[in-house]
């Protein structure tokens, strides 16, 4: 089957510990996205791809570092920077299209809850 | 700035009624939006999906309305069932001529809480 792959589900972090998420997609999408929601918030993006060994900040990447050496692959690190990284993070995916008419849905895995003891 | 946010954060239905949800969007650039279900403790999963050069589209027992003019969207579920309880998230991609990398970027609003009573 195709799809996006997440893990762990759970994962538990001491703090001053860095720890990387894994994000495998076998949908030979180009464009990869790394979210994370807060209870009762909406979606906040925290790095993307659209190419292989390129990669760009989203709204909230302090305390967070990507690599993208893959086109199936996409691990995320959150780092002992980040203030406050409990949280649910979903990794997604996308086609990349023409610019001006790309109608790209975002496949989403299942997520790793991520929290810091 | 720019943003896409929810009328309501929570609605509750009978089973077998009629659900609306409704998003409000701000970005008038925005030129796709996309429905998503998410289950608790699970990913987002794609519901439906609207161009801006549609005001409506029909999928199995959902529907999306765009209304550019208020900027508003809606998603009807009908019949609906103990299934569909779940958040569900409007997002939209603004249109972007100028910046490769905005165009594969979708700003996703705060989520509405549907609950279907038995």
């Amino acid at each position: 089957d195709g799809g996006i792959t997440q893990s762990p589900k759970y994962l538990f972090r001491k703090e001053g510990q860095n720890v990387t998420l894994s994000c495998e997609q076998n949908l030979n999408h180009d464009a990869m996205y790394w979210y994370r929601q807060d209870p009762g918030q909406g979606l906040r993006l925290i790095y993307y791809s659209q190419i292989v060994n390129d990669f760009q900040k989203g709204d909230i990447a302090e305390g967070y570092s990507v690599s993208r050496e893959k086109k199936e692959s996409f691990p995320l690190t959150v780092t002992s920077a980040q203030k406050n990284p409990t949280a649910f993070y979903l990794c997604a995916s996308s086609m990349v299209g023409r610019k001006d008419r790309s109608y790209n849905e975002q496949f989403f895995g299942p997520g790793t809850r991520l929290t810091v003891l | 700035g720019e943003s896409v946010g929810l009328h309501l954060p929570t609605l509750s239905v009978q089973e077998g009624d009629n659900s609306i949800i409704n998003c409000a969007y701000s970005n008038s650039a925005s030129d796709y939006f996309i429905w998503y279900k998410q289950e608790s403790g699970k990913g987002p999963q794609f519901i439906i999906d609207i161009r801006s050069n549609m005001d409506k589209r029909q999928g199995q027992r959902v529907t999306v309305l765009l209304n550019k003019t208020v900027k508003h969207l809606s998603l009807q579920i009908a019949a609906t069932q103990p299934g569909d309880s779940a958040v569900y998230f409007c997002a939209e991609k603004p249109l972007d001529l100028w910046s490769e990398g905005s165009n594969y970027k979708l700003t996703f609003g705060k989520g509405t809480l549907l609950t279907v009573n038995p």
